[in-house]
């Protein structure tokens, strides 16, 4: 599992509320992802980081934002949540060594209410 | 923009049939190709990663081919057992680019 852990695992809230998840490693890798699963959608790609500092957004941004601050930890928040942000989020890294083989955390349910 | 499809999006098979399942992607400048497993209400779990350079990868009953001239991969499995039952997707990763997934195939091994 790449030591990659999400937190929180499941959440509820309701909507126009801010949520932070987190998602941590243990092996210092510079690339980080953000992902949400629906059905009928796939996987899609919210935001990715690069290094400390340095972010990029994916396919479906809007309504995330996030914040890396120490390589370990990739923060990815929704300042007012709606409904439509209810999903699983799953985080990834991508290994600098070998084959840059790409790894998931267990994911965190979010239902917004 | 490269683009990855897998078919069927289902599939149903009896115990211990051998299966192939398939992806395509249509930028042949790849980098490598990353083979997944995904349980109902869990994370994706890596399978398989093959290189650009490889023509084929094996682990265990799971083996994957490339094919980069023709844009497909194929993910072998031998002697399916129920156990085998899960979503498996393939992702394409073309170099400093966040890696395409495919939607993944749905499969059931019947006991």
């Amino acid at each position: 599992d790449a030591g990659i852990t999400q937190s929180p695992r499941h959440k509820v809230t309701e909507t126009g509320t801010p949520v932070t998840l987190r998602c941590h490693q243990t092996e210092n890798h510079r690339y980080m992802y953000w992902y949400r699963q629906d059905p009928g959608h796939g996987l899609r790609l919210i935001h990715y980081s690069y290094g400390v500092k340095d972010t990029d957004k994916g396919e479906v941004s809007d309504g995330y934002s996030v914040s890396r601050s120490k390589t370990e930890d990739f923060l990815l928040t929704l300042e007012s949540a709606t409904s439509s942000q209810t999903s699983v989020y799953f985080c990834a890294i991508r290994r600098d060594r070998g084959y840059n083989e790409q790894f998931f955390g267990p994911g965190t349910r979010l239902t917004v209410l | 923009k490269q683009e990855v499809t897998q078919i069927p999006a289902a599939l149903s098979v009896p115990e211990g049939e051998n299966l192939v399942l398939n992806c395509s992607f249509t930028d042949s400048a790849i980098y490598n190709l990353q083979w997944f497993r995904q349980d109902p209400g869990k994370g994706l779990t890596s399978l398989l990663l093959i290189q650009s350079s490889q023509r084929e990868q094996t682990s265990g009953r799971l083996n994957a081919s490339l094919d980069k001239s023709s844009g497909r991969s194929t993910l072998y499995i031998a002697a399916s057992q129920p156990g085998d039952s899960a979503t498996y997707l393939c992702a394409v990763d073309s170099g400093n680019t966040p890696l395409v997934f495919g939607k993944g195939t749905r499969l059931s091994v019947i006991a």
